[in-house]
């Protein structure tokens, strides 16, 4: 079946830290991956996603490289900012025809002090 | 920019009540979309509606659980008899034509406490 195993958290990091939180999956067939991000008191955002093997997604400083050999998505950014702070949350999909049926990991809680 | 809505944010009800979550998903899509979370644990898929109907469901969305579109802007969930576990925070999300392919975009969610 599918499922996703994320980085438990809490993390907490200094600002301008290198970041990084792991993701690895288990697909039947050739999924997409995606990271979801959740802000305070918002709905869960597209940060970035890749769609086959070696892809890599990037979006607002953030990256992570769709590894098929190792069924791995880290997410890592260079230099975290207090804005960054949120709950990042990894996710797969193998629906292409039809709904986008997502199966996410459980939330990686970022909190960045100054 | 369009954004999915959701009311209300928090909902308390009793077991055994009936409880009906309303979503307001971005005004051209297509695909509706419901998911869960029960604190501490993944977000998990419920059901998903395209054309008038669910094209996808979990096992969780057993039929105690109903969704409708009632007037082509809104997108409910329904529990009909609500159990203690039940209790979680509820996304709705929509995505445009292209379904699995596009981008789901998510409401800020409404968490449901059963008592």
């Amino acid at each position: 079946g599918n499922s996703v195993t994320q980085m438990e958290g809490p993390v907490t990091l200094s600002e301008e830290a290198f970041l990084t939180i792991n993701c690895t999956y288990t697909a039947t067939g050739y999924p997409s991956l995606f990271w979801y991000v959740q802000y305070p008191g918002e709905g869960l955002q597209l940060l970035l996603k890749a769609t086959k093997a070696d892809d890599k997604g990037s979006n607002k400083g953030f990256e992570a490289t769709y590894r098929k050999e190792t069924t791995s998505f880290h997410l890592e950014k260079g230099s975290v900012q207090v804005s960054d702070s949120a709950v990042y949350f990894c996710a797969l999909s193998e629906t292409w025809t039809g709904a986008n049926n997502l199966f996410f990991g459980t939330g990686t809680r970022l909190t960045v002090i100054p | 920019e369009p954004e999915v809505t959701q009311t209300p944010s928090h909902q308390v009800t009793q077991m055994g009540q009936e409880v009906i979550l309303r979503c307001v998903p971005i005004s051209n899509h297509l695909y509706f979309y419901w998911y869960r979370q029960i604190l501490g644990q993944k977000v998990e898929f419920l059901v998903s509606f395209y054309n008038n109907e669910i094209s996808e469901k979990s096992e969780i969305f057993d039929d105690q659980f109903s969704v409708e579109r009632p007037d082509g802007s809104n997108f409910t969930l329904k529990i009909r008899s609500t159990k203690l576990e039940d209790s979680a925070m509820y996304f709705c999300a929509s995505s445009g034509e292209g379904g699995g392919n596009t981008e789901a975009f998510f409401g800020q969610g409404t968490r449901l406490t059963v008592v």
